[in-house]
């Protein structure tokens, strides 16, 4: 079945660096999902990316859906310690609504 | 306040027995979805529903099973056939198609 494949798995970052995590899939995907999950907490629902080179910015998060639509990557500017937690991508498999969610990139800061 | 609801929030079993966790929503929404938590191992889907009545086996459905009789409700029962049944369990609903979802707090479940 569809796999999406987040990388790196862990993140670790002094506080104000920049950095990026991505999320790959071997099929063409119909959208992205982008999730926040506090430690202790539920995920929560980030933004939807459904067309092709699409960007999004929610505040210091940048999110960008590739161009053949088979990756995305989440980019996150001047870390802060509220950033901290683990972060899904999440696709919905072709024809079903089988929400697929990648292993998760957890990021720690060091403040 | 609309929302969805998991309950308990921790749960302890003995071996052998089955439990159920119940997941409530009222935001009728119509795709419903149980995800199975362990460390390093992200979600990982066992049971969705599309519709009343209906409902699909995920990745891990081996051991679990569930019922869709309302739309609001999609309880997840854990047999005494799962073997490793310690983890944290979150349900999950979504509008329709592609939609985001909207997770419960989750249900702890501790095999005692």
């Amino acid at each position: 079945g569809q796999q999406v494949m987040q990388i790196p798995q862990y993140q670790h970052v002094q506080e104000g660096e920049d950095f990026t995590t991505y999320c790959n899939s071997s099929t063409t995907l119909s959208n992205i999902q982008w999730y926040k999950q506090r430690p202790g907490g539920h995920p929560v629902f980030l933004i939807q990316l459904v067309k092709s080179g699409e960007v999004k910015k929610q505040k210091r998060l940048t999110f960008q859906f590739g161009e053949a639509k088979k990756n995305s990557s989440l980019h996150i500017t001047a870390t802060q310690t509220t950033d901290v937690g683990t972060y899904f991508c999440a696709a919905a498999q072709g024809g079903s609504e089988k929400l697929v969610f990648g292993k998760g990139m957890k990021l720690t800061v060091n403040p | 306040d609309g929302g969805i609801t998991q309950s308990p929030k921790y749960l302890f079993r003995k071996e052998g027995q089955n439990v159920t966790l119940s997941c409530e929503q009222n935001l009728n929404h119509d795709a419903m979805y149980w995800y199975r938590q362990d460390p390093g191992q992200g979600l990982r889907l066992i049971y969705y529903s599309q519709i009343v009545n209906d409902f699909q086996k995920g990745d891990i459905a081996e051991g679990y099973s569930v019922s869709r009789e309302k739309k609001e409700s999609f309880p997840l029962t854990v047999t005494s056939a799962q073997k490793n049944p310690t983890a944290f369990y979150l349900c999950a609903s979504s509008i329709r198609d592609y939609a985001e979802a909207f997770f419960g707090q989750g249900t702890r479940l501790t095999v005692v």
